[in-house]
Parts: structure tokens; sequence; C-alpha cells
């Protein structure tokens, strides 16, 4: 079945820098590709997602870009804000997400 | 959009206790989905429907988990009898179906003493 994994587990930035949370796949069939950020306490919530057919794709502060070859993808944060600080989660979809271990981002003001 | 909710948001039970957990999807959703939170195994899917049919239950810890959708806008999950290992925020979540963004409710924090 797919497994993916997650690095780093935490990361700690200067408001204003940039972050980078990266994930690998081991199912070549999985074609969905979401993140997820979860505050403490509360429900993950869905920040860009990015399908097979794409290599990148942006959205303000936040992109995501995938390589389908190497079977990984990674999500990038420009100009961190601290209410950035919080869990982010990546996942694979074939017929269903599974999701990676989370990176605890904090964005020290 | 009311978004995904569910009841009760704690629960706080005696070991032995049936536990019920409810679910209602977004109005048009065609797949629902229950995860289990925890620090030590992080966000585990327990099983998934489409159409009210369920479709995966692997993820499902034992006997004394159960899920039900008798319906398009509502499911269950049941725990009985419950155990203090089961523990831990679970997570009703709906897609429009396969492959499609999952919208996740706020979750229900179990406690089992």
């Amino acid at each position: 079945g797919e497994n993916v994994e997650q690095h780093p587990s935490t990361l700690s930035v200067q408001e204003g820098d940039s972050a980078v949370i990266k994930c690998t796949y081991s199912d070549s069939a999985s074609n969905y590709f979401p993140w997820y950020k979860q505050e403490l306490g509360k429900r993950p919530q869905l920040i860009i997602d990015i399908r097979s057919n794409v290599g990148e794709k942006k959205d303000q502060r936040i992109a995501v870009t995938l390589n389908k070859t190497a079977k990984h993808f990674s999500l990038h944060i420009t100009e961190t804000q601290p209410e950035d600080s919080a869990v982010y989660f990546c996942a694979a979809d074939t017929d269903k997400l599974i999701f990676g271990t989370g990176t605890r981002l904090q964005v020290f003001p | 959009d009311a978004g995904v909710i569910q009841s009760p948001r704690h629960e706080v039970t005696e070991m032995g206790q049936e536990v019920t957990l409810r679910c209602k999807p977004i109005s048009g959703h065609n797949s629902l989905f229950w995860y289990r939170q925890t620090m030590m195994r992080g966000l585990e899917l327990l099983i998934y429907f489409n159409n009210n049919v369920p479709i995966d239950d692997s993820g499902m810890p034992e006997d004394r988990f159960s899920a039900k959708m008798p319906n398009a806008s509502f499911s269950t999950l049941k725990i009985q009898p419950s155990e203090p290992r089961d523990s831990a925020v679970y997570f009703c979540a709906s897609s429009k179906g396969p492959g499609q963004p999952q919208h996740f409710g706020d979750g229900t924090r179990l406690s089992i003493l």
C-alpha cells in the first residue's frame, strides 16, 4: 500500500523567511496530493492541492511542487508570518488519503 | 455551506461503556471518511464510504469498532466496549468522491477513563 514520509518533523523560522516541507510517496498510482494545516485543537484544513498532471501550483504565499519521477512533492511558504505557525500534513491519494506524519512549523516574530 | 458536522464535540466516559460518534457530511458529498488522531500514531484512516457503502474498513482497529452510514446525510462510529487506549480525537471528513478534496469536521475529543 501507499506510504508517505514527511520531513522535517519540526521547523523553526524567523518571520519573513521561507519554509519548505518535503514529502515522498511510494505508490506511483497516486495522483492527488493535498496539504493540510492544523492549528492546535482544531481540524485539519485544506490549504492547497496538486494533481499529477501538474508540476507546480501557487496560491499567494504558498506553493506546491510535484516531481512524479522521483515521487516527491514539497510545500513552500514564503514571507512567513506568526499565524503560519501550525502542524502541516501532506497526503497522497489513490483511492484513499494516506497522510504524512506532520511538520510542526513555528514562526518567530 | 454548513461544513461537516460532528457530535458530540467532547465525550468523557468510563471504560466498558458504549460510545457513539455522529457525523453529517456536506450536502452533495458522496464519500465519507472516519479518522482517528493521536500523538503517537498521527492521523489514521479507520473506514470510508462511497455512496453509503463501506469501501475499506482495513483501518478499523478491532471488532469493538463499527461504523454505519444508513443514508447520505448521516454516519455513526460506535465503540463497544470502550477502552482507555481508544482515547483520541476522531474526525469525520467528506468529499465529492474519490480523489477529491476532503473537508474535515471539528472532531470529537474522546476520553475513556
